[in-house]
């Protein structure tokens, strides 16, 4: 059973382009987060949501917007694309209030943006 | 700002050999800390957390922590090959979990 999933596990696209990368949790989980990790392999959060509202919002381009249609999924938009944007994806879930706090990767999304 | 400094690597140590990796935090409020081993190509998993000061052990992995010089570390004992990954020292200030950029581990035969 897979606990968190995205999809794409690979995207490639244009400059300029719109995309959406999805994300499920089936831990029944509260809280659910996007990272981006670049090629330095820095894991930066970049929002999580918490039973449907944004708790964190770090200084990302507002061409990226989370979206939380429930608290089993966050979707990751983002409008026109740029080169800068090339990184990898993760996706993460856990549950407030639990003894280790610990969060629940998913696989990852590699986005190039050519 | 909030920073999390940890020694990129990589770290080579031989089959069997204690691995220690280190890891400094700015943040006096941060409240409970992580080590996450990522393979390459692959996502964040948690291998330990510790809250209190000393040492936590699991296995063949000890962390310990020390909060007066906001240091954290993680030993790992017997190390094997498969241990070669990774590891991200990661540090929960809230509201945030704050990651380093990570130590590349490489245990060689």
């Amino acid at each position: 059973d897979t606990a968190v999933s995205q999809t794409p596990k690979y995207l490639v696209t244009q400059m300029g382009n719109d995309k959406s990368i999805k994300c499920e949790q089936n831990l029944g989980h509260d809280t659910m987060y996007w990272y981006k990790q670049d090629s330095k392999k820095f894991l930066k959060i970049m929002f999580s949501y918490n039973n449907k509202e944004l708790i964190i919002n770090e200084t990302v381009p507002n061409r990226f917007s989370p979206k939380s249609p429930d608290k089993a999924h966050l979707n990751l938009h983002i409008n026109s694309l740029e080169l800068g944007d090339s990184a990898v994806y993760f996706c993460a879930s856990s549950q407030s209030g639990s003894g280790s706090n610990e969060q629940f990767f998913g696989p990852g999304t590699r986005l190039t943006v050519l | 700002q909030k920073e999390v400094e940890q020694n990129s690597g990589p770290l080579s140590v031989p089959e069997g050999a204690i691995a220690s990796l280190n890891c400094t935090y700015s943040d006096r409020g941060s409240q409970s800390f992580f080590w996450y081993r990522q393979y390459s190509g692959k996502s964040p998993e948690l291998i330990m957390f510790i809250y209190s000061n000393g040492d936590k052990e699991d296995g063949r992995f000890t962390a310990q922590l020390n909060k007066a010089s906001q240091y954290v570390s993680l030993l790992i004992r017997d190390s094997q090959p498969s241990d070669s990954a990774t590891y991200l020292c990661a540090v929960k200030a809230p509201p945030e979990l704050i990651f380093g950029a990570g130590t590349r581990l490489a245990v060689h035969p």
